[in-house]
């Protein structure tokens, strides 16, 4: 299934250029992340937002910035990429807590940055 | 500050060999514990939460709050198993999901 799509799935970017990572959700989920994943890192988060107009800084936001346009979609910009940001990010869905049971995060494929 | 330690980042056994993947937080509050897996080319996705106290693909892992710790255990390992395993937490706030840095578990034939 493809309950959260990411575009695109593989990008190769030179240093100081600009560049937009897509995420989009058909499971009306409320909240939506993103994360970077790192050999040897695991996965850290980036932003995060609960709803539309709600942005929240991660634990490594420098360097990057989103936009939360309507619910379904969560876009993470590279204002000016560096070589150190290479990395495979995850965009991730969760609902809120309902019933005070915490719903499970739904992943995105992947998209493979590489700045060179 | 809410953190999640996996110390080894490659376990390697041998098939029908029992496994536990290590797992330890910190964390001052009472968090909500998780295991994420990812198979080769496949998504992220959860395997089991504390909360359930369930058994998945014969998985389980106990929330010890004295250790600290959340490992994640299995009797007898399968080649099926070999996969990338993240410990996660979430704190009260129920705001931020935070992940392990991973251990790869290869299951040998």
């Amino acid at each position: 299934d493809a309950d959260v799509t990411q575009t695109p799935r593989n990008r190769i970017t030179k240093t100081g250029k600009r560049i937009m990572l897509e995420c989009s959700q058909t499971k009306g989920h409320d909240r939506m992340y993103w994360y970077r994943q790192d050999p040897g890192l695991g996965l850290r988060l980036i932003y995060y937002s609960f709803d539309v107009k709600d942005i929240n800084k991660g634990e490594i936001s420098d360097g990057y910035s989103v936009s939360r346009q309507a619910q379904a979609k969560f876009s993470l910009s590279l204002e000016s990429a560096i070589p150190n940001q290479t990395a495979l990010y995850f965009c991730a869905t969760s609902d809120t807590r309902q019933g005070g049971l915490y719903t499970e995060a739904f992943f995105g494929q992947g998209t493979r940055l590489t700045v060179v | 500050a809410q953190r999640v330690t996996q110390p080894e980042k490659l376990l390697s056994v041998f098939k029908g060999a029992p496994v536990e993947l290590k797992c330890n937080y910190s964390y001052s509050g009472s968090p909500e514990l998780f295991w994420y897996v990812q198979y080769s080319r496949q998504r992220l996705q959860l395997l089991l939460r504390h909360i359930s106290r369930e058994s998945i693909k014969g998985f389980t892992a106990d929330l010890n709050k004295g250790e600290t710790s959340f490992h994640l255990k299995k009797p007898f390992a399968q080649e099926e198993d070999s996969a990338m395993y993240y410990c996660a937490l979430l704190g009260e706030a129920g705001n931020m999901l935070t992940f392990g840095g991973g251990t790869r578990l290869m299951v040998k034939p």
